[in-house]
């Protein structure tokens, strides 16, 4: 079934390190994002790459880094810069960039815990 | 840029009745309206959507309706069940870009067997 697939599902991360977040979606899409979501918010977009070897920051990229080297993959790397990372992550995406008809379509999400 | 504000934060209804979710939005320009619905622990999953050359879109049991002039829209659930209960999102966009693409802060759906 093509999809987005988001791992790990849940993680743990200490104070001053660095973790990676996968996404990747076998739906051919061009465009993918990344999402943060905290309770009682609405999404908010740390990155976004129109298509593969491209990324654009979002609205809250500080702290974050994205690569986008292949176009089925997009891990975001939450680093220690990052003061406030607990929250739930999603990775999106849509067919194009900029086709008035796009729908994005989500991942299932990966909490992160700072312990 | 563009502000959507969502009301209310949070709605309980009795199964079988109707659940109405309002959201507002500040850019005219915008001329996509999607809404999506999300379960404890999920991602999100469009449920219905409406473009701004529409003023009302039905699919069963949901429904939006759009009013340009005041720049709001509504999503409307009609004989809900207990299935129905989740959060529920709505967005707009005014460009095809998902950069574009603004969110509601959500409405927590509680559907009372």
């Amino acid at each position: 079934d093509g999809g987005i697939t988001q791992s790990p599902k849940y993680l743990f991360r200490k104070e001053g390190q660095n973790v990676t977040l996968s996404c990747e979606q076998n739906l051919n899409h061009d465009a993918m994002y990344w999402y943060r979501q905290d309770p009682g918010q609405g999404l908010r977009l740390i990155y976004y790459s129109q298509i593969v070897n491209d990324f654009q920051k979002g609205d809250i990229a500080e702290g974050y880094s994205v690569s986008r080297e292949k176009k089925e993959s997009f891990p975001l790397t939450v680093t220690s810069a990052q003061k406030n990372p607990t929250a739930f992550y999603l990775c999106a995406s849509t067919p194009s960039w900029d086709a008035s008809g796009n729908t994005i379509y989500f991942g299932e999400g990966s909490w992160l815990t700072v312990v | 840029g563009e502000n959507v504000e969502q009301h209310p934060s949070t709605l309980s209804v009795q199964e079988g009745d109707s659940a109405v979710i309002k959201c507002t939005y500040s850019d005219s320009a915008s001329n996509y309206f999607p809404w999506y619905k999300q379960e404890l622990g999920k991602g999100p999953q469009l449920i219905i959507d409406i473009r701004s050359n529409v003023g009302e879109k039905k699919d069963q049991r949901i429904a939006v309706t759009l009013n340009k002039t005041a720049k709001h829209f509504s999503l409307h659930i009609t004989e809900t069940q207990p299935e129905d209960s989740a959060v529920y999102f709505c967005a707009a966009r005014s460009r095809g870009g998902a950069n574009n693409l603004f969110f509601g802060t959500g409405t927590r759906l509680t559907v009372i067997p």
